[in-house]
């Protein structure tokens, strides 16, 4: 089975700081992964999303990711944030193949980015 | 195009009452996948519908059933609330398909149980 851990729970950064947001995960086959990002009230938008190919994934909103396969790791980083960016960010992962071909994925617990002026 | 809606937006019930969420999923996407989100967790999964058949299901006990209709819109009933229930549901739609196919979440349906 798989699964999600998000190391940091909270993170605070100053506007126009760099930011790395850190997910680790677990599974015995082959992996999609995926950030997420939910505003206040809102649902779940995808970031990016890592299916095959390059490991270094660009996104919307100026964020990328980098898997890491020997560390099954899978984190996400912005070169610079705004204050528009504080929301929960969700990693979340995917077994290829799993559930007859759906794609249903299994989330971390989220990490709330907070940035200060 | 229309996104995916979800109505209520709020919704408060008291323990062992019944409740029934509904969902619009966005245009041309006949699966509909439904998300329990706690308040500090993540969204889990709770069940998928595809061409109104169940597609899968997490481990969620059997007073929480769904509907899926011949629009492909879906509901998601819950029997016998408890007060653990209390929470976020999201409603996500995508395109059936082996390989990945993108799920569309709506906004929730943010559920009080007293």
């Amino acid at each position: 089975a798989q699964s999600v851990t998000q190391l940091d729970s909270q993170v605070p950064v100053f506007e126009e700081a760099p930011v790395e947001l850190r997910c680790n995960y677990s599974s015995s086959v082959s992996v999609y992964l995926f950030w997420y990002v939910q505003y206040p009230n809102q649902g779940l938008q995808l970031l990016l999303k890592y299916l095959s190919g390059s490991t270094l994934v660009k996104g919307i909103n100026g964020f990328e990711a980098e898997f890491n396969k020997s560390q099954t790791s899978f984190h996400l980083r912005k070169p610079s944030v705004h204050i528009s960016d504080t929301a929960e960010y969700f990693c979340a992962v995917s077994e290829i193949g799993a559930s007859g071909g759906s794609y249903i994925p299994t989330f971390g617990r989220g990490t709330s980015l907070i940035v200060h002026p | 195009e229309t996104g995916v809606t979800q109505s209520p937006t709020h919704l408060i019930k008291t323990r062992g009452q019944q409740v029934t969420l509904r969902c619009s999923s966005q245009s041309g996407h006949n699966t509909v996948s439904w998300y329990q989100q706690a308040l500090g967790q993540g969204p889990q999964f709770i069940f998928q519908y595809y061409r109104e058949e169940e597609n899968g299901r997490g481990n969620f006990p059997p007073r929480f059933s769904g509907l899926q209709f011949p629009n492909y819109s879906s509901e998601l009933n819950v029997n016998a609330l408890e007060l653990d229930d209390s929470a976020l549901y999201l409603c996500a739609s995508s395109l059936p398909g082996l390989g990945y196919n993108e799920q569309f979440f709506g906004p929730g349906t943010r559920l009080t149980v007293l």
